[in-house]
């Protein structure tokens, strides 16, 4: 079994400022994660994924994410936050063999000038 | 490379007509997948497939149904349409793996039942 869990429906930062999304999982076999961003009227976009090795993981546009084993946790991180980055923000976990994976609720982030 | 390709994007139903909606994938995944986003409740699965002729439920297949016969298409049918049913709907795919293979994603399908 696995699930996510994404604290904070909507996010809130000025530009400029750092950005972080929090991101917490449950999965009974070694998970792989993924953040996934949903601009307007638009699909799903992969941002980053964590499989195996490092466990800092640097993505698309400056993000990037930590897998923190002993914390469940895979919370996306950016230093500075511009305008672009207004958008849904999806974490989801899959386990290995798995076919589904499990999405949390999505995080909006709203970006002030 | 189209990716993953979902038509039409928007639409309009009357309680109670059908409809199928399209999704076409070109990169030979065998996994494919049907999402409804409602606001705020994230992706639910409506059904997926890991090949050809096979096929399953997800958490919420009440009122709709899939086929898959080839490997690039997936559509789904929704028959009687509802007003519970409007929503925005994705089509995904996946290469068939452990698990480490991202999701692709439609732009999605708009639907309004009224």
């Amino acid at each position: 079994a696995q699930s996510v869990t994404q604290l904070g429906s909507h996010v809130s930062v000025s530009e400029g400022a750092l950005v972080l999304l929090r991101c917490n999982y449950s999965s009974s076999v070694p998970p792989y994660l993924f953040w996934y961003v949903q601009y307007p009227n638009q699909g799903l976009q992969l941002l980053l994924k964590y499989t195996t090795g490092a466990t800092l993981v640097k993505g698309i546009n400056g993000f990037e994410a930590e897998f923190k084993k002993s914390e469940t946790s895979f919370h996306l991180t950016k230093p500075s936050a511009h305008m672009s980055d207004a958008a849904e923000y999806f974490c989801a976990v899959i386990g290995g063999g798995s076919y589904i994976p499990t999405f949390g609720r999505g995080t909006s982030l709203i970006v002030h000038p | 490379n189209a990716g993953v390709t979902q038509t039409p994007k928007f639409r309009i139903l009357k309680i109670g007509q059908s409809m199928t909606l399209q999704c076409a994938q070109d990169m030979n995944h065998n996994y494919m997948y049907w999402y409804r986003q409602d606001p705020g409740m994230g992706l639910k699965l409506i059904y997926y497939s890991v090949g050809a002729g096979i096929t399953d439920k997800g958490e919420v297949p009440n009122g709709y149904n899939v086929s898959r016969s080839t490997t690039e298409d997936f559509p789904l049918r929704l028959e009687l349409a509802a007003p519970s049913q409007t929503s925005v709907y994705f089509c995904a795919s996946r290469r068939e793996g452990q698990g480490n293979q991202p999701q692709h994603f439609g732009d999605g399908t708009r639907l309004s039942i009224l």
